[in-house]
């Protein structure tokens, strides 16, 4: 079975613009997590969307929004991109986000770039 | 607030021997779960373990063991006879919510070289 894809892998933008990242999650998994990775730290939780609805949310402008589609695959969306929004952006699937259940499985990434 | 702390920003251990990886967490949730991940240079974060506030026994996956004190707070990760390729960083995480809503937490993570 495929795990978590993400798209694209890599992404150079420009101060001020907007950028879309894609994740498809494991099949059978219908919630999707979001993090940011900057250089050098650990993961910053974002987003958490289950059954289309945003179950959690980090501690992030609002220039970051997300959405689920019904095949649950997920969109992260950064508006006004700045030059510390620069990072790694990781996705996780997970069957159910619950704990016991909520292992997650992560994509490879999307590194983001922005000059 | 949740929290998580890894104190040990590197740590060497000689190929063969056994290392433990400390983390530390801090919740008021009587219900949370504790993930460990290995990030190699790559960049993707690979599940390694979990263990639920509830579980009475410690979790065990192949060479990896998770040493969980709940009185403690603490989750420390065992890594029994260690190989070159478990060089990498190494994550601790916290899972905890219900159903209105979740948050997972990382720590800083520990860098963990393996000497041949």
């Amino acid at each position: 079975d495929a795990g978590v894809t993400q798209s694209p892998t890599h992404l150079i933008k420009t101060r001020g613009q907007h950028v879309t990242l894609r994740c498809s999650p494991i099949s059978g998994h219908k919630s999707v997590s979001w993090y940011q990775q900057v250089l050098g730290q650990g993961p910053q939780f974002i987003f958490q969307y289950y059954e289309k609805e945003e179950r959690g949310r980090g501690n992030f402008p609002d220039r970051f929004s997300a959405r689920q589609f019904p095949n649950y695959s997920s969109e992260l969306n950064v508006n006004a991109l700045l030059l510390g929004d620069s990072a790694l952006y990781l996705c996780a699937s997970s069957p159910h986000p619950g704990q016991g259940l909520g292992t997650q499985y992560f994509g490879p990434g999307t590194r983001l770039l922005v000059l | 607030a949740q929290k998580i702390t890894q104190t040990q920003p590197g740590m060497f251990v000689q190929e063969k021997e056994a290392v433990t990886l400390d983390c530390t967490y801090d919740t008021s949730d009587q219900s949370y779960g504790l993930f460990w991940y290995k990030q190699p240079s790559s960049g993707e974060m690979i599940f390694l373990i979990y263990q639920g506030s509830y579980d009475e026994q410690n979790a065990t996956e192949g060479r990896y063991s998770l040493n969980f004190q709940k009185a403690r707070k603490s989750a420390n990760l065992v890594i029994s006879a260690s190989q070159l390729g478990d060089s990498a960083m190494y994550f601790c995480a916290m899972r905890e919510g219900n159903t209105g809503g979740f948050k997972t937490i990382f720590g800083a993570g520990t860098r963990l070289f393996v000497k041949a």
